[in-house]
């Protein structure tokens, strides 16, 4: 099993721009978070899922959109890019139980020029 | 509002005992994890507490103390490859997972 990956690793992008961030999981897990971790901060969550066709918004979901056509994908999309959404970008997934442990993705590491 | 605090960096010594703490303040509680992140890698899961006490798991161990909004993570016999920032996150009343900033442990030899 690959568990969580993530696509890219990295990227650079230029303000304005758009690009979409792709988690992939193979644990058949109901859950999916996107967070970002940024210096000296806790991960704050983005959004997330709890079953295929469903979104939630987390604490910071301003400037973000995600879609989960697939259970087993998550994608996360910024439209017009800016130097805040500068970041390291995480995707997790756990199975259904509230206190099930959540499995992270390797990140990607994206920076808003 | 809901606060997560825990120390931002400790240092100790190889082969030492180190204890790193972690206050919580939640709106309900359901739990709390211990996550470990090396540098430029993900998080792995550690530990979870929802019962007052300490569990214990090899040279690791979590406890935590619900009426004092309080967990701490011991780490014996320190190896230099426990070098990594270790993060305590509370998982709240919708459990979300509420996260602290991280602790970075620095072992020297």
């Amino acid at each position: 099993n690959a568990g969580v990956t993530q696509t890219p690793k990295f990227r650079v992008l230029k303000t304005g721009q758009s690009m979409t961030l792709l988690c992939a999981q193979d644990m058949n897990h109901e859950y999916m978070y996107w967070y970002r971790q940024d210096p000296g901060m806790g991960l704050r969550l983005i959004h997330y899922s709890v079953g295929e066709g469903t979104t939630a918004k987390g604490e910071v979901p301003d400037g973000y959109n995600v879609s989960r056509l697939k259970k087993q994908n998550f994608l996360l999309g910024l439209e017009s890019a800016a130097p805040s959404q500068t970041s390291v970008y995480f995707c997790a997934s756990k199975e259904s139980g509230p206190a099930d442990t959540q499995y992270f993705g390797p990140g990607t590491r994206l920076t808003v020029l | 509002g809901q606060n997560i605090d825990q120390p931002t960096e400790m240092t100790a010594t190889e082969g030492a005992i180190v204890q790193i703490n972690c206050t919580y303040q939640t709106s309900g509680f359901n739990g709390l994890f211990w996550y470990q992140q090396h540098a430029g890698e993900a998080p792995t899961f550690l530990s979870y507490n929802v019962l007052d006490g300490l569990e214990e798991k090899g040279r690791f161990s979590s406890f935590l103390s619900r009426s004092k909004g309080y967990s701490y993570l011991l780490l014996k016999e320190l190896q230099m490859k426990d070098s990594a920032s270790y993060l305590c996150a509370a998982l709240d009343s919708n459990y979300q997972l509420i996260w602290g900033a991280g602790t970075k442990l620095i072992i020297k030899p």
